[in-house]
């Protein structure tokens, strides 16, 4: 079972529409999570980061986590053309005092004119 | 303020040969991250600095990889006998280390081609 899962996709939504992304994780005391956006050869880019239990809003993206069930999702609402990027779930694991990431392999988003 | 920066951007390498790497992290940043991500993966941990202590290197980083961080600045990654599948973008990240958590900001990476 690898530590952080995402489907892969390429998930295809129309423009103006609500563009859903999934991860889930199997480390249970995991702490921090992060999302990132990454558009095709470049570095990934911060978008939201989330704590604790619930939603987080920032402009059009809303981060959702729910330990419990170890999934974290990340909602953009009126999705653009320039939202197409591959979207990445980072997990902070329990126990580490460095604070190293745990990346999923990515959701590919493609947002349709 | 300066995002992180790497250099350089691109490297091309003939099998065997060495190459480094430099990583300016954000000023005032004290945690300094190596990865390395491949096409189709997200990128993997390969070793953490705080401060100028390198403090965790993954099983990733055989000993042919070595990092420093003199002086708490910059940091390098040095690859020595390069094979094929070093192949990959390689990522620096810093944290301020401060608060509840630590959010990773990433340089623009530096792409490793090994012919």
């Amino acid at each position: 079972q690898k530590e952080v899962e995402q489907n892969s996709g390429p998930l295809s939504v129309p423009e103006g529409a609500i563009a859903s992304l999934n991860c889930t994780y199997s480390d249970r005391g995991s702490q921090s999570f992060f999302w990132y956006r990454q558009y095709s050869g470049k570095s990934p880019e911060l978008i939201m980061s989330i704590y604790s239990n619930g939603d987080k809003e920032d402009g059009r993206f809303t981060a959702q986590l729910n330990k419990a069930s170890q999934y974290v999702s990340l909602l953009i609402r009126d999705s653009q053309p320039s939202d197409s990027a591959t979207y990445l779930c980072a997990v902070e694991p329990l126990g580490g005092a460095t604070n190293k990431l745990i990346f999923g392999t990515g959701t590919l988003l493609a947002v349709q004119p | 303020d300066t995002g992180v920066s790497q250099d350089p951007r691109h490297k091309i390498t003939k099998r065997g040969q060495n190459v480094t790497f430099r990583c300016d992290p954000i000023s005032e940043h004290n945690r300094l991250y190596w990865y390395r991500q491949t096409l189709g993966q997200g990128p993997e941990f390969l070793t953490y600095f705080q401060n100028e202590a390198q403090l965790e290197k993954s099983r990733l980083l055989s000993d042919r990889f070595s990092a420093e961080r003199p002086k708490g600045s910059f940091s390098t990654l040095e690859i020595q006998r390069t094979e094929q599948g070093d192949s990959a973008m390689y990522l620096c990240a810093s944290s301020a280390g401060t608060g509840y958590s630590y959010e990773q900001y990433f340089g623009p990476g530096t792409r490793l081609t090994v012919t």
